[in-house]
């Protein structure tokens, strides 16, 4: 099973909302990720977690705060976030020991208004 | 000099025929590929890994890794209509950095029927 489960599929928020994204693995990953991906460019690595423990932030505004409670849950708090944040968010895991083999969930489609 | 390139596309096969996607890489000291596919409108879909130079094969599917020459291709063999997607080429660019992704623009390949 490599299944990475996020809620919610779509999500339409106002630029003065708080809301989160969520992302939960039972596949006993240890890494986990944030990525932003834009219409027809490549996924941009946003977040990672290893071992709840947050080791990799590429600079992402504070407009986004990413949350590991425990192994198996990873959230994406979001807070006056703009138009151009819009996108499909997508979240990922990956065994720690094999080379970032990185399994995807469905991934949020991000609308902000 | 971008981190991972993808021949420009969009690559167009006729059913039953080979597609071929070319892959070069800046670091060399990289350690890990993969090839995801993703449908319009979906999550990437891991569907090779590859390590070691030579040739893996899976199903339809064949990955190619020249260390030597920073390069790694996907062929997939008698492509199915189904196939057609966005292939995008992922390099672990460092084995000191094990969670970071390199990924390419990405490859559109159409199948015609």
């Amino acid at each position: 099973d490599t299944e990475v489960i996020q809620t919610p599929k779509h999500l339409v928020m106002g630029m003065t909302n708080k809301k989160s994204l969520k992302c939960e693995q039972h596949m006993g990953h240890r890494a986990m990720y944030w990525y932003k991906q834009k219409a027809k460019k490549p996924p941009e690595l946003m977040f990672v977690y290893s071992y709840e423990k947050l080791s990799i932030n590429e600079s992402v505004p504070s407009r986004f705060s990413p949350e590991c409670p425990n192994s198996s849950l990873l959230n994406l708090h979001l807070h006056a976030l703009q138009p151009e944040d819009s996108a499909l968010y997508l979240c990922a895991s990956s065994h720690r020991d094999r080379g970032t083999e990185a399994f995807f969930g469905q991934g949020t489609r991000l609308t902000v208004v | 000099q971008k981190e991972v390139e993808q021949n420009s596309g969009p690559l167009s096969v006729p059913e039953g025929a080979i597609a071929s996607l070319n892959c070069t890489y800046s670091d060399r000291g990289s350690q890990s590929f993969f090839w995801y596919r993703q449908y319009s409108g979906k999550s990437p879909e891991l569907i090779m890994s590859i390590y070691s130079n030579g040739d893996k094969e899976d199903g339809r599917f064949t990955a190619q890794l020249n260390k030597a020459s920073q390069y790694v291709s996907l062929l997939i063999r008698d492509s199915q209509p189904s196939d057609s997607a966005t292939y995008l080429c992922a390099v672990n660019p460092s084995a000191s950095n094990d969670y970071k992704l390199s990924f390419g623009a990405g490859t559109t390949v159409t199948v015609r029927a």
